[in-house]
């Protein structure tokens, strides 16, 4: 199975901040590498997919990034309602898999 | 509206067997790939099965193959997941997902979620 590394797994950052977070796959995976965000209590939500196309109706602020096996999520200016956990998943191969998650705070 | 309802959840005792459904509306249910992800409150989220738009492909993940069936019948919109021989490790929420690509042989992105149906495994 191709397992997938987000760091940090925690990041404290305050609204207007630029954050970037970062998913490693441990093979190649091509573009095949989604991002997610999950608040509490709710069901995760599509923000990006296929490395870089944004999601239908998700802000312009977000948007993803791709280094060989390292792929980035980056919100250019943190709004309130950007606190929560984000998780990366790859299509690639089967299974799919997530990364572990990274849960953005407020500092 | 694109919607996805779990239900079929609750508490169940080890060795048990449950079945969990998936009801979708709004969107050509029998054109995209569907799938069972499930996620310990609290923990990362866990791919459990798929199952490809006509049924030509089935997958599960290690963890539940052999016990776990996933099924689909698509002139009742509806998704399935067949749960044999549970365990406490079992225990989480269970989210219905819609994958994005339509026809496909494979799985991309997951683009819809419900909101899941809670499963408890315990004596």
């Amino acid at each position: 199975d191709i397992q997938m590394t987000q760091s940090p797994s925690s990041l404290p950052a305050s609204v207007g901040d630029r954050v970037t977070i970062t998913c490693r796959a441990s093979q190649t995976i091509s573009t095949h590498l989604h991002w997610y965000q999950q608040k509490p209590g709710r069901a995760p939500q599509l923000l990006i997919y296929a490395a870089f196309s944004l999601q239908r109706g998700v802000p312009s602020r977000f948007s993803g990034g791709r280094s060989g096996t390292d792929f980035t999520l980056t919100i250019s200016s943190l709004q309130p309602q950007d606190f929560a956990t984000y998780f990366c998943q790859q299509s690639y191969s089967s299974p799919p898999t997530f990364g572990q998650g990274t849960r953005l705070e407020i500092k | 509206e694109v919607q996805l309802v779990e239900s079929g959840g609750g508490l169940v005792q080890p060795g048990r067997s449950l079945r969990v459904s998936c009801a979708a509306s709004g969107f050509s249910f029998d054109e995209h790939a569907m799938h069972w992800v499930r996620q310990v409150p609290g923990k990362g989220l866990e791919w459990v099965s798929g199952i490809t738009w006509n049924s030509g492909t089935i997958v599960s993940a290690d963890s539940v193959k052999g016990r776990f069936t996933v099924s689909r019948d698509n002139a009742k919109n509806s998704l399935y997941l067949q749960m044999n021989s549970l365990r406490p490790e079992d225990t989480a929420m269970y989210f219905c997902v819609k994958d994005r690509v339509r026809w496909s042989s494979g799985f991309d992105a997951f683009d819809i979620w419900g909101q899941g149906t809670m499963v408890t495994v315990s004596p």
